[in-house]
């Protein structure tokens, strides 16, 4: 069975520091995961996803993430928090060839001035 | 390029009643898929319908049922409301069932609150 794991409920960073909102995954076979993220009464939004290649993936607003197949790792991280990255973070892994995600518990993400 | 639009925003039942909610997906999208989110937890998988035909489930009981159309938006039904059925059902769209690296796109999902 497919699964993620967020162990943090709550980051907090200062403005212009760097972040990192962690997830670890459990899958059977090729893992493809991604990241969303959620702002107050809204829906997710796709931020990035990895498939394959590249262990370092670049997605939306300036964030990226680091996959490790030893540590069963893929954690988000941008160089330098904005106050406007402040949201819920959702790592996801998407079950072989059909749409069913599954998510993780999410992260909120406190960036203060 | 309108987005996936879900109706209504906001409903409020009571229980025992039934609930219908819509999806409309982004268009071109043949896939629809529901999740439920519980205040405080992240998305869980309701069900998948990809060509009119339900291609997976989640571990949901019956009382949840849902169905998709020829124009390929979806209606999600949930009968006999329990006060546990509170949260926000989210639909995702998504093109087609074979890509594995199809990301998801949702909707702004719709708040049910059971009084």
């Amino acid at each position: 069975a497919q699964s993620v794991a967020q162990p943090e409920d709550q980051v907090n960073v200062a403005e212009g520091n760097p972040l990192t909102v962690k997830c670890t995954y459990s899958v059977s076979g090729n893992p493809y995961l991604f990241w969303y993220v959620q702002y107050p009464n809204r829906g997710l939004q796709f931020l990035l996803k990895y498939i394959t290649g590249d262990n370092l993936v670049k997605g939306s607003y300036g964030f990226e993430a680091e996959f490790n197949k030893s540590q069963t790792s893929f954690h988000l991280k941008k160089p330098s928090a904005l106050v406007s990255d402040s949201a819920l973070y959702f790592c996801a892994v998407r079950e072989g060839n059909f749409n069913k995600f599954y998510f993780g518990s999410g992260t909120k993400l406190n960036v203060k001035p | 390029d309108a987005g996936v639009t879900q109706s209504p925003t906001h409903l409020i039942k009571t229980r025992g009643q039934h609930v219908t909610l819509r999806c409309s997906p982004i268009s071109g999208h043949k896939s629809v898929s529901w999740y439920q989110q519980v205040l405080g937890q992240g998305p869980q998988f309701i069900f998948q319908y990809y060509e009119k035909e339900e291609r997976g489930r989640g571990n949901f009981p019956d009382r949840f049922s849902a169905r998709q159309f020829p124009n390929y938006s979806s209606e999600l039904n949930v009968n006999a409301l329990l006060l546990g059925d509170s949260a926000l059902y989210l639909c995702a769209s998504s093109s087609p069932l074979s890509r594995t690296d199809n990301e998801q796109f949702f909707g702004p999902g719709t708040r049910l609150t059971v009084l």
